[in-house]
């Protein structure tokens, strides 16, 4: 079981271009989301989906957009990357609302 | 929305010695505190939680307490090993039921000293 996947693992990206970041999992979870960590802000929540269909806002959610087609994958896309983007993004799911993350192992971004 | 704030961002310890993390959220209806521990290049993983119909929930040398009134909890390690050494965060969850987005403290890295 690989649980919870994200690609591509690490990237070099120039300002202005489009990147969607993969995430996918196998444990049927009802909830993902994504999460950009950077160092001495911690992890901060870009958007999030409760259950195939529907997405939401968390607390960065500007100059990023996400799908949820199905149950399993739950990509990022970065319309037109900006320096400030640079970050490491973890992708997570959970069973249901109020219960434990699983973390991918992370994403890490640059834009230069 | 919710917001947390966590203290100390940075603590040292003796090997042996007890540490202590404390955070404090701002949205009272917040029903769900978990703590993660993320090691150097890995990802978060969840150590142990708490729910606002409990006080205090021990494991092993880990516990954590919870304070409603005064809306903040706490991380305590006991007997601290070089492998605790790691960035701990706190979290905490302002809505029941099937939606809980997680919003995280800006973590304490805690280095213990053999």
């Amino acid at each position: 079981i690989a649980g919870i996947t994200q690609a591509p693992t690490s990237q070099i990206l120039a300002a202005g271009r489009r990147m969607t970041l993969r995430c996918t999992q196998d444990m049927r979870h009802n909830a993902m989301y994504w999460y950009r960590q950077d160092l001495g802000l911690g992890l901060r929540l870009i958007h999030y989906s409760n259950t195939a269909g529907t997405t939401g806002k968390g607390e960065v959610p500007d100059g990023y957009s996400v799908s949820r087609a199905n149950t399993d994958d739950f990509p990022l896309t970065l319309a037109s990357a900006v320096p400030s983007q640079t970050s490491v993004y973890f992708c997570a799911s959970s069973e249901k609302g109020n219960g434990e993350l699983f973390f991918g192992e992370g994403s890490r971004l640059t834009v230069l | 929305g919710e917001n947390v704030e966590q203290h100390p961002s940075t603590l040292s310890v003796q090997e042996g010695d007890s540490a202590v993390i404390k955070c404090t959220y701002s949205d009272s209806a917040s029903n769900y505190f978990p703590w993660y521990k993320q090691e150097l290049g890995k990802r978060p993983q969840l150590i142990i939680d708490i729910r606002s119909n409990v006080g205090e929930k021990k494991d092993q040398r880990i516990a954590v307490t919870l304070n409603k009134t005064a809306k903040h909890f706490s991380l305590h390690i006991t007997e601290t090993q070089p492998e605790d050494s790691a960035v701990y965060f706190c979290a905490a969850s302002s809505y029941g039921g099937s939606q809980g987005n997680l919003i995280f403290g800006k973590g304490t890295k805690l280095s213990v000293k053999p």
